[in-house]
């Protein structure tokens, strides 16, 4: 399994609707997760931190399920501007040991916004 | 404002050259890591450093080499052995490393290298 997995899609989107995508992460001892956003050619920007209980910011809501080892994004009343490639990516902290350390990056789903 | 700096943005490097990309950051961050990312792919570590004067390859680190004289700076060369390098390069620091602190990471605005 790989280390941070996502759907790369495109997710092709109405205007106004409501897309949800996940991300998947293999360690269990990942201690931080977030969501970047990406826009083409440009370097990624922090969306929003996501936490154990659930965090919503405007019409972004992100939720962190430690069981099943996942986290998702939820994006309400879709605009144009959303159109971008969006990154899980799952900081396993300074002490967890073995290998790269740090930030895992999934590669991206990229969401394309339809007028 | 304190902030992560690559310069330059765009770079073009000759085949048998080294180049160098810059990365300073003001924001007092401790650990500092370079990226690189290919057209529709993701972003794939290279080098990173969680302390001066000590850094840890990634995943893709050959051809390429770091140092971490200062905690400001993370220089990244790109060495004639990198066979590939025309990418997008990325530099990154990151907040508390430790416990479960916020770790947001920050990154520069990227280094676009191309080879002629």
């Amino acid at each position: 399994r790989k280390e941070v997995e996502q759907d790369p899609g495109p997710f092709n989107v109405p205007e106004g609707a409501t897309v949800a995508f996940n991300c998947t992460y293999s360690n269990s001892a990942s201690q931080s997760f977030f969501w970047y956003r990406q826009d083409c050619r440009k370097e990624p920007k922090l969306l929003m931190s996501v936490y154990s209980s659930g965090n919503e910011d405007g019409r972004f809501t992100a939720q962190l399920n430690r069981a099943s080892q996942y986290i998702s994004l939820l994006i309400r009343d879709s605009k144009l501007s959303d159109s971008a490639t969006y990154l899980c990516v799952v900081n396993r902290g300074f002490y967890s040991g073995g290998g790269a350390d740090g930030l895992t990056f999934g590669k991206g789903t990229h969401l394309i916004i339809q007028p | 404002d304190g902030g992560i700096t690559q310069s330059p943005k765009y770079l073009f490097r000759k085949e048998g050259q080294n180049v160098t990309l810059s990365c300073e950051q003001n924001l007092n961050h401790d650990a500092m890591y370079w990226y690189r990312q290919d057209p529709g792919q993701g972003l794939r570590l290279i080098y990173y450093s969680q302390i001066v004067n000590d850094f840890q390859k990634g995943d893709i680190a050959e051809g390429y080499s770091v140092s971490r004289e200062k905690k400001e700076s993370f220089p990244l060369t790109v060495t004639s052995a990198q066979k590939n390098p025309t990418a997008f390069y990325l530099c990154a620091s990151i907040t508390n490393q430790g416990g479960s602190g916020n770790t947001e990471a920050f990154f520069g605005q990227g280094t676009r290298l191309t080879v002629v």
